[in-house]
């Protein structure tokens, strides 16, 4: 079975920049999840949507920061502009509805992303 | 005040050997669910374990165990007969219930080595 592909797996670019990153979920999962790790800050909760909707975005750091899930097999997270403290390692992540929350969040590889 | 602590740093095994990575949790929820996940050097993060709170018996997964003491609020992983490719970070995770959120909150891991 397919597992969460994002893409790219590694990005670099300039300080200014617009970046976006690119998330397929497990078909048939109904939650989405972008996270964000760091050496400082550990693994951080950016947002999550349910049934493509947005529901929880109170960890999107900034007006910079954009998510989006036009459909069920699909979501991007962009950076506008991207700045260097936006380097990190990006996950998304996606699980199935568990009717006494038990459904595991499975991860993507992630996107090690660097910003100059 | 952390949600999720883990204590450990780094730990050291002896190969074979059986090791346990602690994990402590704050939560007024009397629903919540707990998770364990392995991040190795590659990157990615493998679930592994989950309890729930109304869980009457510890998971176990394989070599993979979990010491659930609710009145401690603490679920140890215990990984029983070590070997290399255990060497890697461990993070514990919690789930609450409350609102119907699907939010995890992760500790700041543990970097397990194992030892030929």
């Amino acid at each position: 079975d397919a597992g969460v592909i994002q893409s790219p797996r590694h990005e670099v670019t300039e300080m200014g920049q617009e970046v976006t990153l690119r998330c397929k979920p497990i078909s048939g999962h109904d939650y989405l999840f972008w996270y964000r790790q760091t050496m400082m800050r550990g693994l951080e909760l950016l947002i999550y949507f349910n049934n493509n909707v947005p529901i929880d975005d109170s960890g999107m750091p900034e007006d910079r920061f954009s998510a989006k899930m036009p459909n069920a097999s699909f979501s991007t997270l962009k950076i506008q502009p991207s700045e260097p403290r936006d380097s990190a390692v990006y996950f998304c992540a996606s699980s199935a509805r568990g009717g006494h929350h038990n459904q595991p969040q499975h991860f993507g590889d992630g996107t090690r992303l660097s910003i100059l | 005040a952390q949600k999720i602590t883990q204590t450990q740093p780094g730990m050291f095994v002896q190969e074979k050997e059986a090791v346990t990575l602690d994990c402590t949790y704050d939560t007024s929820d009397p629903s919540y669910g707990l998770f364990w996940y392995k991040q190795p050097s590659s990157g990615e993060m493998i679930f592994l374990i989950y309890q729930g709170s109304y869980d009457q018996q510890n998971a176990t997964e394989g070599r993979y165990s979990l010491n659930f003491q609710k009145a401690r609020k603490s679920a140890n992983l215990v990984i029983s007969a070590s070997q290399l490719g255990d060497s890697a970070m461990y993070f514990c995770a919690m789930r609450e219930a409350q609102g119907g959120s699907e939010k995890l909150v992760f500790g700041k891991g543990t970097k397990l080595t194992v030892n030929p």
